[in-house]
């Protein structure tokens, strides 16, 4: 079975630094197209960013770049999502999702992780 | 960047028609998805290319394309069709967008 798992809720304060994964299953991770949906409380979906497992081609949405950094490591078929001082605001569910094939921006994200809750609050 | 525009809400009775658009002004030159999404769960792909629909989606759900406009159609409406919807377009360069999202409430 096709799967992306997400690590687990969590709670922080602001200032603290945080890093999620999303490991994936059940097919070649390398090549697909892996990124990342915040959805705040009640609110839509947003696209933050994306990441070729391949290469580590990267692309980032302009709102959120140099907010937080997306990775992936190959060899263990896991992408990450961190942020090295978080803030109230990013209070969200964060969802990874794949690219069905093909290049960049060309296919749907036909698969979704569970998704890891991040509560910042002091 | 640019934005893709659905309405808030759309209600409809069981075995009704709904329809949900989607308008952007990219939408002539790019593919568009739809995605259900239900209280407390991930979203699912419900329509991709447009047109087509995954293996293990109902026939009642359908996808059209006309200029600036897509149209997510649910044929014969159930009550476990109450849910979020959004469309997503992307393109070559890799900028992504999602649409403003509609409840689709089951009266």
């Amino acid at each position: 079975e096709v799967q992306l798992v997400q690590s687990g809720a969590e709670v922080k304060k602001p200032g603290e630094s945080l890093k999620i994964s999303c490991k994936g299953s059940g097919y070649n991770f390398s090549n697909y197209w892996i990124g990342w949906v915040r959805q705040m409380p009640g609110k839509g979906l947003e696209w933050m960013g994306i990441i070729y497992p391949g290469d580590s081609d990267t692309r980032y949405r302009p709102s959120f770049q140099g907010q937080v950094t997306i990775s992936a490591d190959k060899s263990i078929s896991t992408a990450y999502l961190q942020w090295s001082s978080l803030k109230a605001s990013d209070t969200a569910m964060y969802y990874c999702v794949r690219q069905s094939g093909g290049g960049i921006g060309t296919d749907a994200f036909d698969i979704w992780g569970q998704g890891t809750m991040v509560t910042v609050s002091s | 960047s640019y934005e893709l525009t659905q309405p808030p809400s759309v209600s409809v009775s069981p075995g009704q028609t709904a329809r949900i658009t989607c308008s952007g002004d990219a939408l002539p030159k790019q593919y568009a998805y739809w995605y259900q999404q239900k209280p407390g769960q991930a979203p699912v792909l419900v329509i991709y290319k447009d047109t087509e629909r995954p293996s293990g989606i109902p026939e009642r759900f359908s996808g059209s394309s006309s200029g600036t406009t897509v149209t997510l159609t649910i044929s014969g409406v159930q009550a476990e069709d109450e849910a979020d919807y959004y469309c997503q377009s992307a393109d070559s360069s890799g900028t992504y967008v999602f649409g403003t999202g509609t409840k689709v409430t089951v009266l």
